[in-house]
């Protein structure tokens, strides 16, 4: 089946870097790669939807600056985390449309914990 | 109001006991709705898709009831394995013109021997 490949699986940075999170879709292309976080004890909130060919589209409270997405190709989005501080610590993970009408492929997910 | 609510848990139960999940979505033009799993600290994987007429998978059963904009997962005989999160999803409509799946926060499953 479809599957999305995520890395790194887990990060730690120091506040005031920046991460890059990768997903890269094996097997099928992806023109649509939704992002979200999840805290712990919460549901996953989307950030922001990426789309191949042009900008991604960012959900109410979401600071493009801050969050940066490119959809370089068919088979790659990635999302960094500027100036990353120890409140942007969270789980973050990527989700595709699969190949079926039906459901949604996810990564892995990447743990950061900014320090 | 969320657009998608579920009743947090956790849900405490037996082996070999029946749970069952509600969720409520707000958004009547809400299309396609699914149940997903998420074990602690990985990412979520579908369980089963939830269609109109009501469907089964083994032990599951997932109900939709467009009237009322609920849907439903039955679990029957539960085993120890089935503890974890469940995750109700809905494709609802994006202020753009597309699709894009909302997350309910999950109901805990806790099955204890």
């Amino acid at each position: 089946g479809a599957v999305v490949s995520q890395h790194p699986s887990r990060v730690i940075c120091k506040s005031g870097t920046s991460v890059k999170i990768e997903c890269r879709s094996l097997d099928f292309q992806a023109t649509t790669m939704f992002w979200y976080r999840q805290f712990p004890k919460q549901s996953l909130m989307l950030m922001a939807t990426s789309n191949e060919g042009s900008k991604a589209t960012y959900e109410q409270g979401v600071e493009k600056d801050k969050f940066l997405i490119n959809h370089a190709s068919l088979t790659l989005s990635t999302l960094t985390v500027t100036s990353a501080h120890p409140e942007d610590s969270s789980f973050y993970i990527c989700s595709a449309p699969g190949t079926s009408s039906y459901g949604y492929t996810f990564g892995s997910g990447t743990r950061l914990t900014v320090v | 109001r969320k657009e998608v609510e579920q009743d947090p848990g956790p849900f405490n139960v037996p082996e070999g006991a029946t749970v069952a999940f509600n969720c409520t979505y707000s958004n009547s033009a809400s299309q396609s709705f699914f149940w997903y799993r998420q074990d602690c600290r990985k990412e979520p994987k579908l369980l089963m898709s939830v269609y109109s007429s009501g469907n089964e998978d083994g032990r599951f059963t997932a109900q939709l009831n467009r009237a009322s904009q609920y849907i439903s997962l039955l679990i029957r005989d539960s085993k120890l394995s089935d503890s974890a999160t469940y995750l109700c999803v809905v494709r609802t409509p994006s202020s753009g013109g597309s699709y894009i799946p909302t997350f309910g926060r999950g109901t805990s499953l806790i099955v204890h021997p």
